[in-house]
């Protein structure tokens, strides 16, 4: 069965860090890129950020740049998101989505596998 | 960055009456390769989304086929033929053509 699996959620205090995960199964991870996504609570959806097949290259929204750092090990089947200097806006659902984009094709931002989410709550 | 706007927000429909939801782009969709990176998404009550189409008009496998999508360029719209009762959720569109990839505020269907 195709699958994503976030962790890694839970309530930190301004100014904090957390690393979250997403274990991928059922397919072949190192050939798709992947995203972040997140949905603060009540609110529409926000893509946070993506990596490369091979993790050369990483995009994200001008919000996050500096603090968050996004990385993959495509041996573990397993994404990463590292986020440092939490703000109270950063509380979110945060998804990872595999992005229709292999190696052989194309097609930007259509999100075909979610995972579940995983909490993310910044509070003092 | 892209601004997608959707329109209504807010859809009560009558069960088995049509709907049909905006999503209109500040910019051309179009990419430097010809296609056109609008997806459209579902998010029932509760779930994580899910995707209904991609690049406007590709309806993906396990979709019922009350659902479509067309449009072109800047102005784009997702139809159901025959609303039911399981469709009730938010409906996003989103754009992949240009970073970072945004999506529309998303549309709140409920049934009357």
């Amino acid at each position: 069965e195709v699958q994503l699996v976030e962790s890694g959620g839970g309530l930190v205090q301004p100014g904090g860090s957390l690393r979250l995960s997403c274990a991928a199964s059922g397919f072949t991870f190192s050939s798709y890129w992947m995203s972040w996504v997140r949905q603060a609570p009540g609110k529409g959806l926000e893509w946070v950020a993506n990596i490369k097949q091979d993790g050369s290259e990483t995009y994200s929204v001008d919000s996050v740049k500096g603090r968050f750092t996004f990385s993959r090990d495509n041996a573990e089947n397993s994404l990463y998101l590292q986020m440092n200097s939490l703000r109270v806006e950063d509380t979110a659902v945060y998804y990872c989505a595999r992005d229709d984009c292999s190696s052989t094709n194309c097609h930007w931002g259509a999100f075909d596998i979610w995972g579940q989410g995983t909490m993310v709550t910044v509070s003092s | 960055d892209v601004v997608l706007t959707q329109s209504p927000l807010s859809l009560p429909v009558t069960l088995g009456q049509p709907a049909s939801i905006s999503c209109r782009s500040s910019q051309s969709l179009v990419y430097s390769d010809g296609n056109t990176y609008l997806n459209w998404f579902q998010q029932r009550p509760g779930q994580s989304p899910r995707r209904l189409i991609y690049e406007v008009s590709n309806r993906d496998s396990g979709v019922p086929d009350r659902f479509s999508g067309s449009g072109s360029d800047t102005d784009f719209t997702l139809k159901i033929s025959r609303v039911e009762a399981e469709d009730v959720g938010v409906y996003f569109c989103m754009q992949g053509t240009q970073w970072p990839y945004t999506f529309g505020q998303g549309t709140k269907l409920e049934i009357k």
